[in-house]
């Protein structure tokens, strides 16, 4: 059982309005990823990280910004929502290693109004 | 580059039909192959993987067997259950993806009873 872990569940809020969706992972996994998730199922991975005091943008441009101070969390903000940033968001962390597992939250599902 | 293609959805059975989800991949290298499920309201969870050519992976009844010569890695099961209704992503990674996944676009599957 993976032990990561998204707050909020579900989040309502208007337009112009600054949030931050929580990751937290208690695995000691370095590498921490966000992706968005349509409607139609499609993922998309919009921020990556290998480790502390890194991060990268991944292969969909996003507005939203990310950290990593720490290597158990993995926010990711939205300076000021809009409709358009509706959509489902997924926090996932894997080891690392070749294999490259990886474990996901259980997402948050964003409504901007 | 680096892509996978997966069999178009939505996929409707009566329970206890056999299934089968196409997966194709095109990469350099030797990739990893996973098999993600994603139930109604939560993130993804590893179903199985397989790290190199003609290995297996299984878990619940599912299997699926990596097959470089054709590039494919398709997902079975014998016998589904109404249980089994879910969204299947098949992945593709490796130590050339610098630990990120490749997904395909997602098979919705609906078991009716």
């Amino acid at each position: 059982e993976a032990d990561i872990y998204q707050t909020p569940r579900y989040l309502v809020i208007g337009t112009g309005k600054k949030i931050t969706l929580e990751c937290s992972q208690t695995m000691g996994h370095d590498k921490m990823y966000w992706y968005q998730q349509d409607p139609g199922m499609e993922l998309h991975l919009i921020h990556y990280s290998y480790g502390v005091n890194s991060t990268e943008k991944g292969d969909l441009s996003s507005e939203s910004t990310v950290s990593r101070i720490r290597t158990e969390h993995f926010p990711l903000t939205l300076e000021s929502a809009r409709p358009s940033h509706t959509s489902q968001y997924l926090c996932a962390s894997s080891r690392g290693d070749g294999t490259d597992t990886q474990y996901f939250g259980p997402g948050t599902r964003l409504t901007v109004l | 580059g680096n892509s996978v293609t997966q069999m178009e959805g939505p996929v409707t059975l009566s329970e206890e039909a056999f299934l089968t989800i196409n997966c194709t991949y095109t990469a350099t290298g030797y990739p990893s192959l996973f098999w993600y499920v994603q139930y109604p309201g939560e993130g993804l969870q590893l179903l199985l993987k397989a790290t190199k050519a003609d290995d297996k992976g299984s878990n619940k009844g599912f299997e699926a067997t990596y097959r470089k010569e054709t590039t494919s890695f398709h997902l079975e099961k014998g016998s589904v259950q109404v249980s089994d209704s879910a969204v299947y992503f098949c992945a593709l990674g490796g130590y050339n993806q610098g630990g990120k996944l490749i997904f395909g676009q997602g098979t919705e599957l609906s078991v009716k009873p």
